[in-house]
């Protein structure tokens, strides 16, 4: 059974650019979330899909969106980024929305 | 609103010692806890939830709705249970988002 896992591991930007951030649910999930984790803070809530639909949205501006595709892996996209964007995003997938969410490694994103 | 507050940062603990992590949530209605743990290097994991009622390494938990508390406990801390412990509260009805305390890193030391 294979893991969450996400790409890239890290990156840098710089402010104004846009960027997307992927994730891949574990084998037999169908419900992907996507935190983001600012250094020294625990993880914030930013959107879920479940099933292709966006599921719930946490208090993120609309330059924050994502997708989820058919075989239930999912994009961030983040346009005009600033620099409290820095942070880490973390992905996690769920068999349901009710489910236990495991979670990714995580995207280390810094915003110059 | 549902809010998660883990007051302590940092807790450190001699090998052998009783651990207590505390967590206190606000939340109109039942909500389900959780306590996640992250070791060094590693991705953040469940650890226990409050509706299974187990003891997962050692830990339990117990949800005290009359004091909006669900501290994690385990009565003689390991070397091993060296890392960041975060509490977090799921509603209902909220999109199964999971709201996150700021974590407490547990040091266990000889």
């Amino acid at each position: 059974e294979t893991g969450v896992t996400q790409s890239p591991t890290h990156l840098i930007k710089t402010r104004g650019q846009q960027v997307t951030l992927r994730c891949s649910s574990q084998s037999g999930h169908n419900t992907v979330s996507w935190y983001q984790q600012a250094l020294g803070q625990g993880p914030q809530f930013i959107f879920q899909y479940y099933r292709e639909e966006e599921n719930g949205r946490g208090n993120f501006p609309p330059r924050f969106s994502g997708l989820q595709f058919p075989n239930y892996s999912s994009e961030l996209n983040v346009n005009a980024l600033e620099l409290d964007d820095s942070a880490l995003y973390l992905c996690a997938s769920s068999s349901g929305g009710w489910e236990t969410q495991y979670f990714g490694p995580g995207t280390r994103l810094l915003v110059l | 609103a549902q809010r998660v507050t883990q007051p302590e940062k940092l807790l450190s603990v001699f090998k052998g010692a009783p651990v207590e992590l505390k967590c206190n949530y606000s939340y109109s209605g039942s909500p389900e806890l959780f306590w996640y743990v992250q070791y060094s290097r590693q991705r953040l994991q469940l650890l226990l939830r409050h509706i299974s009622r187990e003891s997962i390494k050692g830990f339990t938990a117990d949800l005290n709705k009359g004091e909006t508390s669900f501290h994690l406990k385990k009565p003689f801390a390991q070397e091993e249970d060296s890392a960041m412990y975060y509490c977090a509260l799921r509603g209902v009805g909220t999109a199964s988002k999971l709201t996150f305390g700021t974590g407490t890193r547990l040091q266990v030391t000889l």
